[in-house]
């Protein structure tokens, strides 16, 4: 089993919409991100959590939320979506202690219609 | 200035030959230094962590730091076709409050011929 898991990996929905997409992990790590990837943008993070009570933006939190449930939830919701949210959503994981890598889930494909 | 650099490529080697992925970055106080690989519609994947100047070698993979030029490097030998992906340069970065964080290069696509 992945020891992170995202669901849905893939969604088509329309305009408007509100859209939940969930990250759950096995790894026993603090610290959950949000990311979407688009083609020649590289990744871009979202949304941060250092632990259950620590939620932060990154550089393109607009249109977005998050929710930290539990050490090992973290979902992220698009309000209501809208085409240009159209991309590759990522979530990872790292450990507290500082100069760890980031563990990666196998990534929803959202297309907004 | 870019806070991670890297040349998006494509690049292109013959299979067998040495594949060297370059990456720069802005902090000077830097002290984690990773590569992923992705594939196409994939979630990156870690390969390589390094965290002292000089090499690393983990099979036909090896990181190099030089952290006076603020360099960071892949190279990957024998290469085969199943190394044809893209290759992201990850540092961490501290911020002017103190926090890291983990900066992404927008990666070098990378293509091995037969």
């Amino acid at each position: 089993d992945a020891d992170v898991t995202q669901t849905p990996r893939n969604r088509i929905t329309k305009t408007g919409k509100r859209i939940m997409l969930e990250c759950s992990q096995t790894k026993g790590h603090d610290r959950m991100y949000w990311y979407r990837q688009d083609p020649g943008l590289g990744l871009r993070l979202i949304y941060y959590s250092f632990d259950v009570k620590d939620i932060n933006k990154g550089e393109i939190s607009d249109g977005y939320s998050v929710s930290r449930q539990a050490q090992a939830k973290f979902s992220l919701s698009l309000e209501s979506a809208i085409p240009n949210q159209t991309a590759l959503y990522f979530c990872a994981t790292s450990d507290r202690t500082g100069n760890q890598p980031q563990h990666f889930g196998d990534g929803t494909r959202l297309s907004i219609l | 200035q870019k806070e991670v650099e890297q040349n998006s490529g494509p690049l292109s080697v013959p299979e067998g030959a040495i594949a060297s992925l370059n990456c720069t970055y802005s902090d000077r106080v830097s002290q984690s230094f990773f590569w992923y690989r992705q594939y196409s519609g994939k979630s990156p994947e870690l390969i390589m962590s390094i965290y002292s100047n000089g090499d690393k070698e983990d099979g036909r993979f090896t990181a190099q730091l030089n952290k006076a030029s603020q360099y960071v490097s892949l190279l990957i030998r024998d290469s085969q076709p199943s190394d044809s992906a893209t290759y992201l340069c990850a540092v961490n970065i501290v911020s002017r409050q103190g926090a890291q964080k983990l900066v992404f290069g927008q990666g070098t696509r990378l293509t091995i011929n037969p």
